[in-house]
């Protein structure tokens, strides 16, 4: 089946770790996205990449990174400089061409420092 | 103003009932627009499309008036299964693969 698998579902950090959470998708879609969304609030966009070997910041980029070495591939990683890194990560990646298109997101990771 | 604006309710509205959600944009230039579902604790899922003449999906409506800049979801008969968040996606102009989210509205069907 065709999906975004995201792991870990569930992870817990110290204070000044950095952390890696991974997304690999199979639906060969060029776009793909990280997303943070906090208890209530919405979805607010960290980096996408529409393809391989490039990618953009979001409104939210500062203390994220991320690489996009392979199609499939868009891992995320949460450094030290995040100052509030506890929340729900949602990565994504689109469908179709041109203005239409259907986001398929992964299950999400959780990431809560301690 | 933010560039996305929903009413985060929560709704709550007794089994059977028609329900209207709201979502007004700040840009005209805006071009797609869509409703997603996001269940608790879960990944938001597409629900429709939204296209200039309007479109229905069942018990689902879902409108644009880009004079106002915004769009609708009007859920007739609403059943339990129905609550959930709503969230209005549209996509930012100059880039059809950037989009933006509402902070979505709270939906509970009560039985």
């Amino acid at each position: 089946d065709g999906g975004i698998t995201q792991s870990p579902k569930y992870l817990f950090r110290k204070e000044g770790q950095n952390v890696t959470l991974s997304c690999e998708q199979n639906l060969n879609h060029d776009a793909m996205y990280w997303y943070r969304q906090d208890p209530g609030q919405g979805l607010r966009l960290i980096y996408y990449s529409q393809i391989v070997n490039d990618f953009q910041k979001g409104d939210i980029a500062e203390g994220y990174s991320v690489s996009r070495e392979k199609k499939e591939s868009f891992p995320l990683t949460v450094t030290s400089a995040q100052k509030n890194p506890t929340a729900f990560y949602l990565c994504a990646s689109l469908s179709g061409t041109g203005y239409t298109g259907e986001l398929f997101f992964g299950e999400g990771s959780r990431l809560t420092v301690l | 103003r933010k560039e996305v604006e929903q009413d985060p309710g929560p709704f709550n509205v007794p089994e059977g009932a028609t329900v209207a959600f709201n979502c007004t944009y700040s840009n005209s230039a805006s071009q797609s627009f869509f409703w997603y579902r996001q269940d608790c604790r879960k990944e938001p899922k597409l629900l429709m499309s939204v296209y200039s003449s309007g479109n229905e999906d069942g018990r689902f409506t879902a409108q644009l008036n880009r004079a106002s800049q915004y769009i609708s979801l009007l859920i007739r008969d609403s059943k339990l299964s129905d609550s959930a968040t709503y969230l209005c996606v549209v996509t930012a102009p100059g880039s059809a693969r950037q989009l933006t989210f509402g902070s979505g509205t709270q939906l509970t069907v009560l039985p």
